[in-house]
């Protein structure tokens, strides 16, 4: 139990252009998930957090007019990186938290790896 | 600006032996605990959680928290080549579900 998955597992855009990344929990509903970012050799950073029917909250620095957040659905969240830029390419992280288990417990999806040229 | 500190390592043990891991944070109103492990490339996957002093132990795991202390630790038994990784300690933002990762500690089982 507790999988959450990601698509694409890895893209590679140019410069300027637009990448959508989705985040699905495939067993359990989850009205909150998070997006993190991970450069090399470095620890997860907290993008934002995506609600359920409501709009992100972004951690301090994160530009949201850059990183588009939707949670559609139960089950749902897409993160696009607008207008991307080759200081953007990381390795993007969504992590959900099982509504019904009472815990906060946060699984986390495969990753997706971001290359812009 | 809240702060979990991990050592970077890497922590190197023989085959076989107990690694010892650990972490400290700031927020003293604190309340849930995560140890992941991450491989190179991958995304972090649940070890343990704990939320009570003391320690709870899941197979070859044992997890320890000391909220006086404000520190959290996680020993790893009879340690395999297959457990080296980073070790990540997350901890939550008191009052919210958002985790604070440490840096992580870089595990060597050495065969």
């Amino acid at each position: 139990g507790a999988v959450v998955s990601q698509h694409p597992s890895w893209v590679i855009c140019k410069s300027g252009t637009s990448v959508k990344i989705e985040c699905r929990s495939l067993d359990f509903q989850a009205t909150t998930m998070f997006w993190y970012r991970q450069f090399p050799k470095q620890s997860l950073m907290l993008m934002a957090t995506s609600n359920e029917g409501s709009k992100a909250t972004y951690e301090q620095g994160v530009e949201k007019d850059k990183f588009l957040i939707n949670h559609a659905s139960l089950t749902l969240s897409t993160l696009t990186v607008t207008s991307a830029h080759p200081e953007d390419s990381s390795f993007y992280i969504c992590s959900a938290r099982d509504f019904g288990s009472g815990t906060y417990e946060q699984y986390f999806g495969p990753g997706t790896r971001l290359t812009v040229t | 600006q809240k702060e979990v500190e991990q050592n970077s390592g890497p922590l190197s043990v023989p085959e076989g032996a107990i690694a010892s891991l650990n972490c400290t944070y700031s927020d003293r109103v604190s309340q849930s605990f995560f140890w992941y492990r991450q491989y190179s490339g991958k995304s972090p996957e649940l070890i343990m959680s704990i939320y009570s002093n003391g320690d709870k132990e899941d197979g070859r795991f044992t997890a320890q928290l000391n909220k006086a202390s404000q520190y959290v630790s996680l020993l790893i038994r009879d340690s395999q080549p297959s457990d080296s990784a980073t070790y990540l300690c997350a901890v939550t933002l008191s009052g919210t579900y958002k985790y604070i990762f440490g840096t992580g500690t870089r595990l060597k089982v050495l065969a």
